[in-house]
Formats: C-alpha cells, structure tokens, sequence
C-alpha cells in the first residue's frame, strides 16, 4: 500500500514569491493534516482538512492556506514568502473515523528554502 | 493549550546500553500520547500509542512506553540500543476522544548510538 506521497521534494523560492506544496494521502483517508518543521522549533501544527474542509488551523499567518481536492489530496500555499519560512513542511493522514485517537501517518516532506 | 516536554535534547550510547527518553505533556483532561521516529533520511514513523488500558504499551523494534498519568508522563524504553537506533525521537499528544486534532509535539529527543 503506498504511503503519504508529497511533491515536490525541494523547492527554493526567493522572498516575496508563492511556493504550492502538494500531498497525496494513503488510499481510504480523508484527513490531511500539514506540519512545519523548522530548525530549532521543532515540529508545529499547521492545518487539518477533512472531508474538503478546512477543520483546525495552527498559529500561522493567513498567507499560509490551502485546499482539500474530491480526491482527498491537498495543497499547502505561501503566499508573501519569508525567510523564516525555510523549513521541513510536513503532510500526514489519517482515516477520519476515530476522531482524537486517529493515527497520523507522515510523508517524506518538501523542502523549502527561500532565499 | 496542551504542550508536551522532551527534556533529553541529545542522547548519546553505546550499543546494548538501555535507554530511556523522557517525555512530559501539559493537559488534565484525556490524552492519546504517541512516539514517533525520524531515522536520517526518512520520514516520521510510528514507534508505538497508548490511547487507554494497561500504561504499559509495546511497540515496533523493541520499544515500550509506560504512562504515568499522576506524572502526565511517557517516557520511551529500550532494554537494549543498536547502532541502528540512532534517530530522532518525538513524543506527541492529542487530547480528548471526540473529534480528531493535531498532534503537538516535544522538541525531538536526537538520539546517536555508537559502536
């Protein structure tokens, strides 16, 4: 069974341009969940989607948005790129049925440096 | 808010010593706590979760857990390292039972293995 898929791996952006992330979650869930994970501060929770739906959102500026498509796949935007923006962005899944004991499982992540 | 604390930032052993990572979380009310590792190069993958039931769970490669609720603490055990341990260790939470949630994770525990 495939795994979490993310694209692209790298990507370099300089300041002020938009980078599109993209995931593709395990057959059969409807959940996606999007992490940043920057150096120094760990892994922190961006936003969840669920069944099309915008369903949580962590402690980020709005210019960080995106979507969940029919096929349950999502993209991650950046809009206004910053420096401190460079991190490990992360995309997990979950099948959407045990609600807070639902196990989250990881991609391999995108990249991205912006200079 | 609900946080979780890895106190253990770097861990340094030789094989076959035992190994002990601890993990505290901040939050009174039910919680589903899980370990997750990040070999180098690849994405986080489930160690092991304790959702409720005996506070001693067993996971993938050797690994156990023990929750401690009147500690709020987790701590992850290994009788005895290999080389092949050699990782970065997180301990996440999600609270309560009803709708699914992120994840919020501890800082990462870097864990290095020698021969």
């Amino acid at each position: 069974e495939a795994g979490v898929t993310q694209s692209p791996t790298h990507l370099i952006k300089t300041r002020g341009q938009q980078a599109t992330l993209r995931c593709s979650p395990i057959s059969g869930h409807t959940s996606v969940y999007w992490y940043q994970q920057a150096l120094g501060l760990g892994l922190q929770f961006l936003l969840w989607y669920d069944e099309g739906e915008e369903r949580n959102r962590g402690n980020f500026p709005p210019r960080f948005s995106g979507r969940q498509f029919p096929n349950y796949s999502s993209e991650l935007n950046v809009n206004a790129l910053e420096l401190e923006d460079s991190a490990l962005y992360l995309c997990a899944s979950s099948p959407g049925l045990a609600g807070a004991r639902e196990t989250q499982y990881f991609g391999p992540g995108t990249r991205l440096l912006v200079l | 808010a609900q946080s979780v604390s890895q106190h253990n930032h770097h861990v340094i052993l030789s094989e076959a010593a035992s190994l002990e990572l601890g993990c505290n979380y901040s939050y009174g009310g039910t919680v589903n706590l899980f370990w997750y590792v990040q070999y180098p190069g690849q994405h986080l993958q489930l160690l092991l979760k304790y959702f409720s039931g005996d506070p001693l769970v067993k996971g993938i490669k050797g690994f156990e857990a023990e929750f401690i609720k009147s500690k709020f603490s987790f701590n992850l055990r290994k009788p005895s390292v290999q080389w092949s341990d050699t990782a970065e260790y997180f301990c996440a939470v999600t609270s309560g039972t009803g709708t699914a949630s992120k994840l919020t994770f501890g800082t990462g525990t870097r864990l290095q293995v020698t021969l």
